[in-house]
């Protein structure tokens, strides 16, 4: 069983170009997390999806950020025209299940994708 | 507002010996996990060990236990007969969901653990 897998490891961009970053969950997992971590940071969570539904995206910056789940094919975190401060490493994760009372679950995390805008 | 702390920014310690790492946080929900993720150089985010907060008695796998403390909000992890390979940042990581969602989570600050031989 393959773990959540993010493509590519690593990711340059000039300033003002896009970005695409992207995240397999485990299989039979359909909740994705996005989260990012600057340098010397803990990570800060993102955004939440669930298959072609954004759940909670109270993390995300109010512009140029943009998350999506299809119902085939990996979650997409896509940053348009980045700048220098869009440089981080973003990890993504999954869960297989959400709700209420207590789930003995965890979030498994993918090796993270790091952006480098030059 | 729910919050993670973890006081120790660095840490250092012999191989062979036992170092405790210090979290805190602070939370109204009353069933929850507690988590501590280990990132090597690898940046890979691993799970170190996981507390339920309705057990009162501490998670322990093999090296790594926990002192949880609900009363005090604490949530320490003691690492025993360190190895070189322990060496990382470890962060201590909480659901803002409580119980109900353990994939969105807030992480403390990190504290960077150096493994000495």
């Amino acid at each position: 069983n393959a773990g959540v897998m993010q493509n590519p490891r690593h990711l340059v961009r000039r300033r003002g170009q896009e970005a695409r970053l992207r995240c397999s969950p485990m299989k039979g997992h359909s909740h994705v997390y996005w989260y990012r971590q600057l340098p010397e940071e803990g990570l800060k969570f993102m955004v939440y999806l669930q298959k072609e539904n954004i759940i909670d995206e109270s993390g995300m910056p109010k512009e140029r950020f943009s998350a999506e789940f299809p119902k085939e094919g990996p979650s997409i975190l896509r940053i348009q025209q980045v700048v220098r401060g869009d440089s981080a490493a973003y990890f993504c994760a999954s869960s297989p299940v959400t709700g209420t009372g207590l789930v003995n679950t965890e979030a498994f995390f993918g090796q993270g994708t790091r952006l480098t805008v030059v | 507002a729910q919050t993670v702390t973890q006081s120790q920014p660095e840490m250092s310690v012999q191989e062979a010996e036992t170092v405790t790492l210090s979290c805190t946080y602070d939370t109204s929900e009353n069933n929850y996990y507690l988590f501590w993720y280990k990132q090597p150089p690898s940046r890979q985010m691993i799970l170190v060990i996981r507390q339920e907060a309705y057990k009162q008695q501490n998670a322990t796998e093999n090296r790594f236990s926990v002192n949880f403390q609900k009363a005090a909000k604490s949530f320490s992890l003691k690492i025993s007969d360190s190895q070189l390979g322990d060496t990382a940042m470890y962060f201590c990581a909480f659901p803002t969901h409580g119980s109900g969602n353990t994939g969105k989570l807030i992480f403390g600050q990190g504290t960077t653990l150096q493994v000495k031989p």
